[in-house]
């Protein structure tokens, strides 16, 4: 199976930061790679999918890179709204059995 | 705009089966380049793939938890739906219905997520 790994777990960081997250792949997933939010007591949203496009309606401060088997998020300019869990996902169409795989998420938090 | 609504109890037994619905609004169920699933997360917990519908009835289970799942869906009353059997206070957690993408391999949208409760 699949498994996906985040660094960090948590992040301390201040208003107006850039930001990296990174999210690993145990073995190629080519660019079968999404990025989510979450605040507390929400469903996730969607911010990027095959690991460098943006979704519609999505700050153009989140930026995604990488395949095969490391991915990154960025945001370029962190802003107070974006304080928040982010992981990652893996989709993997030739292996249905482990369809989706999801990153264990990091806490990006006020520094 | 699409919409999915999870309904069902929010406690269970041990032992009993979870059942869940998810109904799916302002948009059809029937379109082919999506499925239809459940995810879950365990309270201060990751989120966990349980499963994939497609329209045509086709499914996905994660191979953990395939021998206790079962999906369904109605595409009359666009709504799909959740069984697991046999649960343990393990499958506690909050249960998402979502539409997940064939052709980008996304999840999106989400619905609210209901906290299920497995307890005697």
């Amino acid at each position: 199976d699949i498994q996906m790994t985040q660094s960090p777990s948590t992040l301390s960081a201040s208003v107006g930061d850039r930001v990296t997250i990174t999210c690993r792949a145990s073995q190629s997933i080519s660019s079968w790679l999404a990025w989510y939010q979450q605040k507390p007591g929400k469903a996730p949203k969607l911010l990027m999918y095959k690991a460098s496009t943006l979704e519609s309606g999505v700050p153009s401060r989140f930026s995604g890179s990488g395949s095969g088997t490391e991915f990154t998020l960025t945001i370029s300019s962190l802003q107070p709204d974006d304080f928040a869990i982010y992981f990652c996902q893996q989709y993997s169409s030739y292996s249905p059995e482990y369809l989706f795989t999801f990153g264990p998420g990091t806490k990006v938090e006020i520094k | 705009q699409l919409h999915l609504h999870e309904s069902g109890p929010g406690l269970v037994r041990p032992s009993e089966i979870l059942s869940l619905t998810c109904t799916v609004s302002g948009d059809s169920i029937r379109s082919n380049g999506y499925y239809w699933g459940w995810i879950r997360q365990p309270p201060g917990k990751g989120q966990e793939w349980i499963g994939s519908i497609h329209s045509t009835g086709s499914t996905y289970y994660n191979p953990s938890l395939k021998s206790r799942v079962t999906i369904s869906v109605d595409t009359s009353k666009k709504q799909f739906s959740l069984k697991l059997s046999s649960v343990t206070a393990a499958d506690t957690a909050v249960y998402y219905c979502a539409r997940q993408s064939i052709d980008v391999g996304a999840i999106n949208p989400w619905g609210q997520g209901t906290l299920v409760t497995v307890s005697s």
